[in-house]
């Protein structure tokens, strides 16, 4: 069963602490995204990758950090500097990151600061 | 960098009604046009796209769309709703040849049966 999970779906954390969350796909997709969703707000591009030991920030980048050492998987890790990091995290897929590529998306995290 | 306009937030309509989706674009270069959808409990979709060609596109559930290159627009439309089409709709657009894609805030649709 191909697609793109993400977890852990709710995903709680003190201020000043670190958090990864994952995102793995098994449809031998070569770019992967990483948005952030507000009520309201629509989505907003994080980082992206489009091959391997590859990325680039997108639109709000600041206070994020990503990894691809592998095809399969994209972490996102929001550190401790984001300053409003509650927010629904959604990690997505596309078969080559040309720009008419449909983007396939995961279920989401919801990230809680406390 | 693009971006994209979507009006009316929510919208209540009942079964059998017409819907219209607007969705307007700032970009003056030769763009890609996407129409995403999130069904309540379920990962966002996609519902259609256009990047070349006729520009009314047909996509799923009996949905359609046309590309106005005039007025930067890209409205979804669908003549007759049903209560499965309560979801939330997303137009998204990016560059020929970026694949960043900026999407608008979202349009709340609500069909009640």
């Amino acid at each position: 069963d191909g697609g793109i999970t993400q977890s852990p779906k709710y995903l709680f954390r003190k201020e000043g602490q670190n958090v990864t969350l994952s995102c793995e796909q098994n449809l031998n997709h070569d770019a992967m995204y990483w948005y952030r969703q507000d009520p309201g707000q629509g989505l907003r591009l994080i980082y992206y990758s489009q091959i391997v030991n590859d990325f680039q920030k997108g639109d709000i980048a600041e206070g994020y950090s990503v990894s691809r050492e592998k095809k399969e998987s994209f972490p996102l890790t929001v550190t401790s500097a984001q300053k409003n990091p509650t927010a629904f995290y959604l990690c997505a897929s596309s078969i080559q990151g040309a720009s008419t590529d449909t983007q396939y998306f995961g279920p989401g995290t919801r990230l809680t600061v406390l | 960098a693009q971006s994209v306009s979507q009006h009316n937030h929510h919208v209540i309509l009942s079964e059998a009604a017409s819907l219209e989706l607007g969705c307007n674009y700032s970009y003056g270069g030769t763009v890609n046009l996407f129409w995403y959808v999130q069904y309540p409990g379920q990962h966002l979709q996609l519902l259609l796209k256009y990047f070349s060609g006729d520009p009314l596109v047909k996509g799923i559930k009996g949905f359609e769309a046309e590309f106005i290159k005039s007025k930067f627009s890209f409205n979804l439309r669908k003549p007759s709703v049903q209560w499965s089409d309560t979801a939330e709709y997303f137009c998204a657009v990016n560059a020929h040849g970026n694949n960043r894609l900026a999407f608008g805030k979202g349009n709340q649709v609500v069909v009640i049966p």
